[in-house]
């Protein structure tokens, strides 16, 4: 597609459940970020992908919290046993190459946790 | 460590009011990159800008325009004649790292609504 797809749009889950979200970047774009927007807040940096290096996972706040990208496009960010103050909007952002690039964003996924 | 803040949380106007968004940032490189994004109520943000550190003149483009004062650490955006559709978040942000020592992460601001009245 023209721009960064994120699935799905909306997902309301119980507590303790697993939940997976989806992030298909724009083709070719070689760095994929996920960030957490939560009521009131800014933007939280989570996980940050570069092609082929490994992900700077430092902002991802538990091991509950987990993402892969396979093939360098498509990525999963997973959270296990979800709680409570995991209710946010997750947005998917890619870029060319690097966070000094113009990032385009997904319209995020809203993941209420009951 | 680094910090982006917009002080402003709320602002409202009528429509052709000029309004001006506060940026303040903190940070321990000596180049960096500085954004602003809009986020309309489609949730989807939208990269408005980028200046580089290096650069300290101020860029005009359309009814926006941006100041940048490295002295003061602030980076402000103004709306000239603001109209409806400009109303949205806004959110300031700033690279970490720059160069060979840059991590690819934005530090983005807290965001401030604009609701821009007919």
């Amino acid at each position: 597609g023209a721009g960064v797809s994120q699935s799905p749009s909306n997902k309301v889950t119980e507590k303790g459940k697993d939940v997976e979200l989806r992030c298909d970047p724009i083709s070719g774009h070689t760095a994929l970020y996920w960030y957490r927007q939560s009521l009131g807040q800014g933007l939280e940096f989570l996980i940050y992908f570069q092609g082929n290096s490994a992900p700077d996972k430092s902002g991802l706040p538990s091991d509950r919290f987990s993402a892969e990208r396979t093939g360098g496009s498509v990525s999963t960010l997973t959270i296990q046993r979800t709680q409570q103050e995991d209710s946010a909007v997750y947005l998917c952002a890619s870029s060319l190459r690097t966070g000094l690039e113009k990032l385009f964003f997904g319209s995020g996924t809203q993941l209420s946790v009951l | 460590a680094q910090k982006v803040t917009q002080a402003q949380t709320e602002i409202s106007v009528v429509e052709k009011e000029d309004v001006t968004l506060d940026c303040v940032y903190e940070t321990r490189d000596t180049t960096y990159y500085l954004f602003w994004y809009k986020q309309p109520p489609s949730g989807e943000l939208v990269f408005l800008i980028r200046r580089n550190s290096f650069d300290e003149q101020n860029e005009i483009s359309g009814r926006y325009s941006w100041n940048f004062q490295k002295s003061t650490s602030s980076f402000n955006f103004t709306i000239t004649a603001s109209q409806v559709v400009d109303s949205a978040v806004y959110f300031c942000a700033l690279s970490e790292g720059y160069g060979s020592s840059n991590t690819g992460k934005l530090i983005f601001g807290q965001g401030t609504t604009l609701q821009v009245k007919p």
